[in-house]
């Protein structure tokens, strides 16, 4: 089965910096896809960018960026100019394939990020 | 508002007790999901439904049982709980189970806690 490894339980930025959350993975598939959600204190798990391994462009969105390096496995989050709405739980996610031949998402224990001003 | 409606947003029950969390999608979906959220654990896929059909059950205790009337709404319901059960647990739905650019629409959880 694949893995989704997130090992920092806890990041912290100031505003308007630079924080990169890291995220590994385990599969042995050629194509995938990949994303990070992004979970505020209301609870609601919100797509924030989404990666298909077959692309080697690194996937952007607005101040939101991936590095994904496809040999090792690794795919990050660069969140540039950090706000203090960004502060929530993330959430690094594979798309798997499950036993009945449907897709799922395979999701890591996530990491907070605390925002200060 | 993403679309996807779940409620009660909190839920306090003891193990004897019987309840429903309910969720109701508006986006035209045709796959709808159930997640357990443990502290310090990963999301646990707990039941997939596509069209009304219950295509994935992931190993869940019998004391968990889904039900899907139509594409637009999913229960679980819950009977006979365990401390362990306590966890915020989460509806999704996507356009298609099988797409590969799965893309899926959370909503903001039942808190349930089991005394």
């Amino acid at each position: 089965a694949q893995t989704v490894t997130q090992s920092q339980p806890e990041m912290s930025v100031q505003e308007a910096e630079t924080v990169t959350l890291s995220c590994t993975y385990d599969t042995s598939e050629s194509d995938y896809y990949l994303f990070w959600y992004k979970q505020p204190p209301s609870r609601q798990m919100i797509l924030v960018i989404r990666q298909e391994a077959y692309k080697q462009q690194n996937a952007t969105e607005n101040r939101f960026s991936v590095n994904f390096q496809k040999a090792a496995k690794s795919f990050s989050l660069k969140i540039s100019d950090s706000q203090l709405g960004d502060a929530a739980m993330y959430f690094c996610a594979y798309r798997t394939v499950t036993s009945n031949s449907g897709y799922a998402l395979n999701f890591g224990k996530g990491t907070s990020l605390l925002v200060t001003p | 508002e993403t679309g996807v409606t779940q409620t009660p947003r909190h839920l306090v029950m003891g193990m004897t007790n019987k309840k429903s969390l309910k969720c109701e999608q508006h986006l035209g979906h045709n796959a709808m999901y159930w997640y357990k959220q443990s502290a310090k654990k990963p999301l646990e896929l707990m039941f997939v439904y596509s069209l009304e059909e219950r295509v994935e059950n992931n190993s869940v205790p019998s004391r968990f049982s889904p039900e899907c009337p139509n594409s637009s709404h999913l229960f679980l319901h819950l009977h006979t709980l365990q401390p362990e059960d306590s966890a915020l647990y989460l509806c999704a739905s996507s356009q298609d189970r099988r797409s590969r650019d799965e893309k899926l629409f959370f909503g903001s959880g039942t808190q349930l806690s089991v005394l």
